[in-house]
């Protein structure tokens, strides 16, 4: 079945610590997206991608760090320089994204980030 | 810049019919999705309106009426399993439309 697949489910960083959450999709989406979700609330925007060797800022993005050599490949890099990122990070994908039509995102299950 | 107002919790009974508000603030307009989220697992799309008027995908429905920057999802017949977060997200006027999300309405369903 294709779907989108995040890993690890839950992830712990150290003080000074780089870590990284990987999402992979075998949708043949071009769009892919990054989100942080804090408890009761919605969805904020770190990073996306349009298409393969292309990624953009989103609203919160000071911390991370995202690349996309691959079109199916999406990993986020939680820097040290992110000083409160206990979150939970949903990775998700569309067909393409800037388009009028309807563009739905799939998503994954998530990936629970704490600091030990 | 974009912004959604949702109500944030709702609480229902089992058969009813309930109706989730979100009214948003966005510079440029490119359509209101609604999307659930049962706790702790991935957001699912429900529901997208594109144009004013009612769109109806069995128990649920969505409106939306542009000139009131006004949008709601109705969910009939209610059922346990409807327990969940209900977000609201426009697509605005970012050259790549990205969507914003509402903080979310928490929608309890008892028996």
């Amino acid at each position: 079945d294709g779907g989108i697949t995040q890993s690890p489910k839950y992830l712990f960083r150290k003080e000074g610590q780089n870590v990284t959450l990987s999402c992979e999709q075998n949708l043949n989406h071009d769009a892919m997206y990054w989100y942080r979700q804090d408890p009761g609330q919605g969805l904020r925007l770190i990073y996306y991608s349009q298409i393969v060797n292309d990624f953009q800022k989103g609203d919160i993005a000071e911390g991370y760090s995202v690349s996309r050599e691959k079109k199916e490949s999406f990993p986020l890099t939680v820097t040290s320089a992110q000083k409160n990122p206990t979150a939970f990070y949903l990775c998700a994908s569309s067909i393409k994204m800037a388009d009028i039509s309807n563009q739905p995102q799939h998503f994954g299950d998530g990936t629970r980030l704490s600091i030990l | 810049g974009q912004s959604l107002e949702q109500p944030s919790e709702v609480t229902a009974v089992e058969g009813a019919i309930v109706q989730i508000n979100c009214t948003y603030q966005t510079s440029g307009f490119y359509g209101l999705s609604w999307y659930q989220q049962h706790d702790g697992g991935a957001p699912t799309f429900l529901s997208y309106n594109g144009l004013d008027g009612l769109e109806e995908t069995g128990r649920f429905s969505s409106f939306l009426s542009r000139s009131d920057s006004y949008g709601y999802l109705l969910l009939q017949e209610l059922q346990m399993k409807d327990s969940a977060s209900y977000f609201c997200a426009v697509r605005g006027a970012g050259s790549a439309r990205q969507l914003t999300f509402g903080s979310g309405t928490q929608l309890t369903v008892l028996p």
